[in-house]
């Protein structure tokens, strides 16, 4: 079993559908980053959160500590936002150690 | 403002041949900076971290090696390429633990 998970691990989704990527865990965790993999292959930083709720235009991210996971929801999806979405979980160690999901591949159809 | 440049974008070398990625952070001073490779169809995984100069950790095995020879520069080398390390090379940094990862454009390396 991977220590980090995602689901659905591919997703179609129609413009303006309302979307929800989850992300589980089995380890503790310092941290979990949300990530955008653009096709070119390209990363961008979209959220890093320890807990509760982070909003960014119509990116919105949630954290449960207890329950060992995240969400990503994606609002009035729109085809740029394609791309492939990577969780990140930041783990309680010395250094920097980041255990990476699977990735969701998102295609948001016109 | 911070950027991270890392070169080449794509690269097709032989197998057998020797290896050296580079990859420079400016605007910022004392990252940590990482090496992650992503082969086809499965997720990052990390290869070689460093939080300063001369420091650098690995956390797998492999036939990669980085060197860290200045504050912002991170190199990835191979003395002689295997099929197996074809894949998608990220070059990232952070200004410390803890601190959100912020990517490179990638190298995609092919090995005939």
């Amino acid at each position: 079993k991977n220590e980090v998970e995602q689901s659905p691990q591919n997703l179609t989704a129609q413009e303006g559908e309302f979307i929800t990527i989850n992300c589980s865990y089995s380890v503790g965790i310092s941290a979990l980053h949300w990530l955008q993999q653009h096709p070119g292959g390209g990363i961008v930083s979209l959220f890093m959160l320890s807990s509760g709720k982070k909003k960014h235009g119509r990116l919105i991210a949630t954290i449960n500590i207890q329950e060992k996971h995240s969400s990503l929801h994606i609002t009035a999806s729109h085809p740029r936002d394609s791309a492939v979405y990577i969780c990140a979980a930041f783990m309680k160690t010395s250094y920097d150690k980041v255990i990476f999901g699977p990735g969701t591949s998102l295609s948001v159809i016109p | 403002s911070q950027t991270i440049h890392q070169w080449p974008a794509t690269l097709v070398q032989p197998v057998g041949s020797p290896l050296s990625l580079e990859c420079t952070v400016e605007g910022t001073s004392n990252p940590n900076l990482y090496w992650y490779r992503q082969a086809a169809g499965r997720g990052l995984q990390l290869l070689f971290y460093s939080v300063g100069i001369g420091q650098i950790s690995s956390e797998v095995p492999q036939n990669l090696s980085a060197s860290r020879p200045q504050d912002r520069q991170f190199i990835l080398s191979s003395k002689k390429l295997l099929l197996s390390d074809s894949g998608f090379y990220l070059c990232a940094w952070s200004p410390g633990r803890g601190q959100p990862q912020h990517f490179g454009d990638g190298t995609r390396l092919s090995i005939l």
